[in-house]
């Protein structure tokens, strides 16, 4: 098993279909991000849970819904995206426990979204 | 607020050339970690090396050597002898040290495109 696994790898979806993005991590690390990926742009972070609490909301449209049921796992539902949504989704981990931001962030292959 | 500056945006070069790929950033505090990751095709950001804000040595690991410079405030990296295998974009990134009750966050430069052709 890869560290951070993330499924889907490619999603194409209309703007008024619901799905859900699933992110992984066999690293035993305490933290889990979500990061948006678009063409041109920084990475920009989205989401941080730590020990399944979401300590950061990087000002995130309600359309986007995590989810962090355990330490080992993330979601992300989806629901009336718009086409400026279409980028690659990428999930990360660290072992980080008082959020010092010292420890580095591993990350997933990313999901491919496209919004119709 | 903290901010990474990549100012190359695409870089080619022929395997074998050296080639730095240069890093600025800004932030206020006295703590902070820096990054590079690398990102194939493939999608997945792999996690190079952190240095933190009080170990200016620069270091090498094998082709690749970074340069650390507070007083101009660059993270500078630089891989010898390329090959095609490098071909990826790379990302430096920024994270000012977290203080009880919230958690520090990175911060992305926008990434140099690197290409190496055979």
């Amino acid at each position: 098993e890869t560290g951070v696994t993330q499924t889907p790898r490619h999603l194409v979806m209309g703007m008024t279909n619901k799905k859900s993005l699933k992110c992984e991590q066999h690293l035993g690390h305490n933290a889990m991000y979500w990061y948006k990926q678009s063409a041109k742009k920084p990475l920009e972070l989205m989401f941080v849970y730590n020990f399944k609490e979401q300590t950061e909301n990087n000002s995130v449209p309600s359309r986007f819904s995590p989810e962090c049921p355990n330490s080992s796992h993330l979601f992300l539902h989806l629901h009336t995206l718009q086409p400026e949504d279409s980028a690659l989704y990428l999930c990360a981990s660290s072992q980080d426990p008082e959020g010092l931001g010292n420890q580095p962030q591993h990350f997933g292959d990313g999901t491919r979204l496209s919004i119709l | 607020a903290q901010k990474v500056t990549q100012a190359q945006t695409e870089i080619s070069v022929v395997e074998k050339e050296d080639v730095t790929l240069d890093c600025v950033y800004e932030t206020r505090d006295t703590t902070y970690y820096l990054f590079w990751y690398k990102q194939p095709p493939s999608g997945e950001l792999v996690f190079l090396i952190r240095r933190n804000s009080f170990d200016e040595q620069n270091e090498i690991s094998g082709r690749y050597s970074w340069n650390f410079q507070k007083s101009t405030s660059s993270f500078n990296f630089t891989i010898t002898a390329s090959q095609v295998v490098d071909s990826a974009v790379y990302f430096c990134a920024l994270s000012e040290a977290g203080y009880t009750g919230a958690n520090s966050k990175l911060t992305f430069g926008k990434g140099i495109t690197l290409s190496v052709r055979p």
